[in-house]
């Protein structure tokens, strides 16, 4: 069954680093998300990307924040400068298209960590 | 914000005995998805029930959605020790075509005691 994979699954790094976390989404679906959860918390949405560009963006996804889709398969989320409070599960999701429910296909997350 | 709140936040029960879970929201929807989380994993769609349904089945899982009152319910019948996990409601809001954010809720904390 496709799935979206992540990688890493845990980054472990020091406060001010750059972190680049990657995504390969199911290999027919158009529509990417990031989200993020911080530990006991809700999901919170991040960013969507759609034909190469941002479609949508919440207040989270600061100028810090940015996404890109280097290739035909792979999706990242970049942190360019990191902060505590970027300590967080970072869940990358897909989904078909405009024909779609809806119904979002979530990885299993990247367990970043900054000291 | 059309946020989802699920209610409880934690909830214990026997084997076999059956779940219910809340959620509630803000806005007008699209649809309204429940998602279910193992600990440290990613969200699982479970099911999906849009706006102009009123319930659902798949399984052992029976939603029920009352827009009136902004508000779903998650029912697990027949509980199992593996249901043990949490559980996400998530709303499709009525925004610009071509928008698929989901807005999540907090989560309830499924425990089902062997």
């Amino acid at each position: 069954e496709p799935e979206v994979t992540q990688t890493p699954s845990h980054q472990v790094t020091q406060m001010g680093q750059e972190v680049i976390l990657r995504c390969v989404p199911i290999s027919n679906h158009l529509y990417f998300y990031w989200y993020r959860q911080i530990l006991g918390q809700k999901v919170e949405f991040l960013v969507s990307f759609y034909n190469n560009e941002i479609s949508e963006k919440s207040e989270i996804f600061d100028d810090q924040f940015s996404v890109e889709r280097p290739d035909g398969s792979n999706f990242t989320l970049k942190i360019r400068s990191t902060k505590l409070e970027d300590s967080a599960m970072y869940f990358c999701a897909s989904t078909a298209g405009p024909t779609n429910t809806g119904e979002l296909f979530f990885g299993e997350g990247s367990r970043l960590t900054v000291l | 914000s059309q946020q989802g709140e699920e209610d409880p936040q934690a909830l214990s029960i026997q084997e076999g005995e059956n779940a219910t879970m809340n959620c509630s929201y803000k806005t007008s929807i699209n649809n309204l998805q429940w998602y279910r989380q193992n600990s440290g994993r990613g969200l699982v769609h479970l099911i999906l029930i849009r706006s102009n349904e009123r319930e659902k089945h798949s399984g052992r899982l029976r939603v029920t959605l009352d827009t009136s009152k902004k508000s779903s319910s998650l029912l697990i019948t027949a509980s199992r020790a593996a249901d043990t996990a949490s559980y996400f409601c998530a709303t499709r809001g009525l925004s610009r075509a071509g928008s698929y954010q989901l807005t999540f809720g907090k989560g309830t904390k499924l425990s089902v005691i062997p």
